[in-house]
């Protein structure tokens, strides 16, 4: 166990849905990221909260969306989906400076979009 | 931030020593570097971060030579479990957001 919390682990929807995936960070952690893993893509960076706010963006579609709420958590919205958005999604959080230990993943979520 | 390039895949046996070198040239002053490992269906996990020379765990070595423009994964005498995506990235320690590169796929044989 990690101590990053990614909920649920499996998620089966069909197109066009609307899904929220959540993430608890390490106790302490104040960074979140999201990452998307598709087998043709490799892993990629979606966004990064930090403490409530939007720290940074990647690569994230404008039909999804994220949030990191004042107990830390992070929730990561998917709409109109499409089955190109089937993968996993990792959530990682990071601790305060001045330690090298580097992100902390969750286990993700797979993601199928049928 | 700076680009990595790595071996696409490796092969090794068990009890062998891996040594998995990424390039980085246009790694820049506040940058450090950290490697992952990956098994399939699990998030990445640290392995280890350094900034120059050498530094050394109970799990792996990294060497970064004066230059830092590549670094060296060393992993003493690997098993079956080994076997996984290896990633090396370059980034700021305070800046956040690590970029993947494709990595390294290691395989372990018996």
């Amino acid at each position: 166990d990690s101590g990053v919390t990614q909920t649920p682990k499996h998620l089966i929807t069909a197109t066009g849905q609307r899904v929220t995936l959540r993430c608890s960070p390490r106790s302490g952690d104040l960074s979140v990221y999201w990452y998307q893993q598709s087998l043709d893509q490799g892993l990629q960076f979606l966004i990064q909260y930090y403490n409530g706010e939007e720290r940074a963006k990647g690569n994230i579609l404008e039909r999804f969306s994220a949030q990191q709420f004042p107990d830390l958590h992070s929730e990561l919205n998917l709409s109109s989906l499409e089955l190109g958005d089937s993968a996993l999604y990792f959530c990682a959080s990071e601790g305060p400076r001045a330690t090298n230990y580097g992100y902390t993943f969750g286990s993700g979520t797979r993601l199928t979009v049928v | 931030l700076a680009k990595t390039t790595q071996p696409i895949s490796m092969d090794s046996y068990e009890g062998q020593e891996v040594n998995i070198t990424c390039s980085h040239n246009n790694i820049a002053t506040n940058d450090y570097i950290t490697w992952y490992q990956q098994f399939p269906s699990q998030g990445p996990r640290f392995i280890i971060q350094g900034y120059k020379t050498k530094v050394t765990n109970e799990v792996a070595s990294l060497f970064i030579p004066a230059d830092r423009k590549s670094s060296t994964l060393s992993l003493p005498r690997v098993s079956l479990s080994d076997t996984a995506v290896y990633y090396c990235l370059v980034g700021d320690i305070q800046g956040g957001k690590l970029i993947f590169g494709q990595g390294t796929e290691l395989s372990v044989k018996p």
